[in-house]
């Protein structure tokens, strides 16, 4: 099956940096996902980004199918966006794999 | 509107028995998938429903199974329970054939002892 392989597994913030977080795959996807896990556990999907690059506030993702990877940036960090960051992909029909995510800690 | 409701939030068993976890996706998904999240070994894939047929099964042994009701409502069970059971199950919702508006519900918390 597809191998997904996500880092740093754990980062620590001060309040207001910037960071990057990769996820590598190890076969040809067509979909793929970032979730942010918050410490209650609920899960929230962040984009669906199969390949290119997309948008959502502070947040934006950058998939390259072709070298098979896939970036999540968060800017301006915030204590909210503390928790864990999980890519998932699939190919066609195939069942989802998810990477072992990011750990993230805002501190103030 | 409504999201994904996974009943019982909350769940304590004993070894050796079995459990029946309920997921209702978003009106109009066609599509969950099931997962058990535990600390050792993150998020596991363990299958997925569309049409009430099972499209895709994940590496877990029989005592783990599913179905999915014409209303696109979906049950797990798991017989037979085992101390490594107790995990974090978590179903999620999708329209059909695609990931788009692929959604969550907030999981049950299960464990066995």
């Amino acid at each position: 099956g597809i191998q997904v392989e996500q880092s740093p597994p754990d980062l620590i913030l001060q309040e207001g940096a910037n960071s990057t977080l990769r996820c590598n795959f190890s076969d040809s996807v067509n979909n793929l996902q970032w979730f942010h896990q918050n410490p209650w556990g609920q899960l929230i999907n962040l984009f669906y980004i199969p390949s290119g690059t997309k948008q959502n506030g502070r947040l934006s993702a950058t998939t390259v199918a072709t070298e098979r990877y896939s970036l999540l940036y968060i800017s301006s960090s915030q204590t909210t966006d503390s928790g864990v960051y999980f890519c998932a992909v699939s190919a066609g029909y195939q069942k989802v794999t998810f990477g072992t995510g990011t750990k993230l800690q805002v501190i103030p | 509107k409504a999201g994904v409701t996974q009943t019982p939030r909350y769940l304590i068993k004993t070894r050796g028995q079995q459990v029946t976890l309920s997921c209702s996706p978003i009106s109009g998904h066609r599509s969950v998938s099931w997962y058990q999240q535990t600390p050792g070994q993150g998020l596991q894939f363990l299958f997925e429903y569309f049409s009430e047929t099972q499209r895709n099964k994940g590496n877990f042994p029989g005592r783990f199974s599913g179905r999915q009701f014409s209303n696109s409502r979906s049950e797990m069970n798991v017989s037979t329970l085992e101390l490594g059971d107790s995990a974090l199950y978590l179903c999620a919702s999708s329209p059909g054939q695609a990931w788009d508006g692929y959604t969550f519900g907030s999981g049950t918390r299960l464990t066995v002892v």
